[in-house]
């Protein structure tokens, strides 16, 4: 089983929509989770860190569900440049700074 | 925000040569640097962790005698492909932490390979 399994669409969204992601990852041991976001042919960049409590960065919500092994991503209002690859990607404590990503998921939106 | 640079961000090779991949922390020392390589369409699988001044840590799978790992100082890691081949063809993409007590890395712009 891969360390975190995401849905790999794609996508396809209007302009103003909302869409979410989903994400699991198989360490029960893992420690930090979060979202990145890669444009085609671009490095990762991190949109957010997700917390157990649940954070809210503008039009993107992100929540942790430690039991079921959960991540998910809202994005409201889909814009444009939403556009790209999201990728979850967790750590664990026993390996300090090594990144788990998952496969992506592609996310189109149109005009 | 800290900066990671990569050289070159593209390369074309010949089939047997070898090609090296530098990643520099341009604003910080880097005790750790990553290095990952992504095919198209799958996700960034990670081929090493760098620390400087001692040898690399490599992923299972990853052959350390072709994928050379050097991080002579902290802000700098190099990568050499060597003897590539057209399977070699792929996004080579370089992080740094500037902990080890931190799970934040920055990465660079990557470098795309193309074997021919």
């Amino acid at each position: 089983r891969k360390e975190v399994e995401q849905d790999p669409g794609p996508f396809n969204v209007p302009e103003g929509a909302t869409v979410a992601f989903n994400c699991t990852y198989s360490n029960s041991a893992s420690q930090s989770f979060f979202w990145y976001r890669q444009d085609c042919r671009k490095e990762p960049k991190l949109l957010m860190s997700v917390y157990s409590s649940g954070n809210e960065d503008g039009r993107f919500t992100a929540q942790l569900n430690r039991a079921s092994q959960y991540i998910s991503l809202l994005i409201r209002d889909s814009k444009l440049s939403d556009s790209a690859t999201y990728l979850c990607v967790v750590t664990r404590g026993s390996t300090l700074g090594r990144l788990y990503f998952g496969r992506g998921t592609q996310l189109t939106v149109w005009p | 925000g800290a900066v990671v640079s990569q050289h070159p961000s593209w390369v074309i090779c010949k089939s047997g040569t070898s090609v090296k991949i530098e990643c520099r922390s341009l604003d910080f020392q880097a005790t750790t640097m990553f290095w990952y390589r992504q095919f198209p369409k799958q996700s960034l699988m990670l081929m090493a962790t760098s620390n400087e001044g001692s040898k690399a840590t490599y992923e299972q799978g990853v052959e350390k005698d072709k994928f050379l790992i050097n991080h002579a100082s902290l802000t700098l890691s190099t990568l050499t492909v060597t003897s590539a081949h057209p399977e070699d063809s792929s996004f080579y993409i370089c992080s740094a932490s500037i902990q080890t007590v931190t799970d934040t890395q920055y990465f660079g712009p990557g470098t795309r390979l193309t074997v021919l």
